[in-house]
């Protein structure tokens, strides 16, 4: 099992520009989410989904958008970048009440 | 608003002391504690806590909650170099939305 794989590793955007994390698990998981992690600020929840065609909102969702056609999908979509977005960003996956499963994160710069 | 804080925020010690890290929390509907290490790349589950008073262990790493008082504590006794990560603490609050909401963590540095 790969467990959760976050693509791409790294990328630079420009302000306006945008672009789509791709996220992928192959636990079966119904429970998926990102988050982003500024430094001082820990982890943020932008967006999550307890199952296939199910969405909702974090913490910050503002500049953001998922879907979840698939159980072993869920991409994060950045409509049109900001410099406020730049942050490293990380997709997570759980079933039932056992703990998240964390991807090794996406680090996104925005000029 | 849930809130989850972790002290201190950064912390440096020699190879060999034991240390205390603490998670305080104010959250509604609240269902479990989690502590996560994270290196270079992503969080990795050390401990998830439901009930006040049961220490989990695993080798070295232990840690307890008490539900009364809101808060936890992760210990690391003889540290070693490895153990430099940072320690980040989330509460699950999400009745039937599960929500983690996680404390801003703590940088523990272990030197030789």
């Amino acid at each position: 099992n790969a467990g959760v794989t976050q693509t791409p590793k790294f990328q630079v955007l420009k302000t306006g520009q945008s672009m789509t994390l791709q996220c992928a698990q192959d636990m079966n998981h119904e429970y998926m989410s990102w988050y982003r992690q500024d430094p001082g600020m820990g982890l943020r929840l932008i967006h999550y989904s307890v199952g296939a065609g199910i969405t909702d909102q974090g913490e910050v969702p503002n500049g953001y958008n998922v879907s979840r056609s698939t159980t072993e999908d869920f991409p994060l979509r950045l409509l049109s970048a900001a410099p406020s977005q730049t942050s490293v960003y990380f997709c997570a996956s759980r079933t039932g009440n056992q703990p998240q499963h964390f991807g090794d994160g996406t680090r996104l710069s925005i000029l | 608003e849930d809130k989850v804080v972790q002290s201190p925020l950064s912390l440096v010690v020699h190879e060999g002391d034991t240390v205390t890290l603490n998670c305080s929390y104010e959250v509604t509907n609240f269902r479990s504690l989690l502590w996560y290490k994270q290196e270079k790349k992503a969080p990795t589950f050390l401990f998830m806590l439901t009930s006040s008073g049961i220490e989990k262990k695993s080798g070295r790493l232990s840690s307890i909650l008490d539900k009364k008082e809101l808060f936890s504590i992760l210990n690391i006794t003889a540290t070693q170099t490895g153990d430099s990560a940072v320690y980040l603490c989330a509460v699950n609050s999400g009745g039937s939305n599960y929500k983690l909401t996680f404390g801003k963590g703590t940088l523990l540095t272990v030197n030789p």
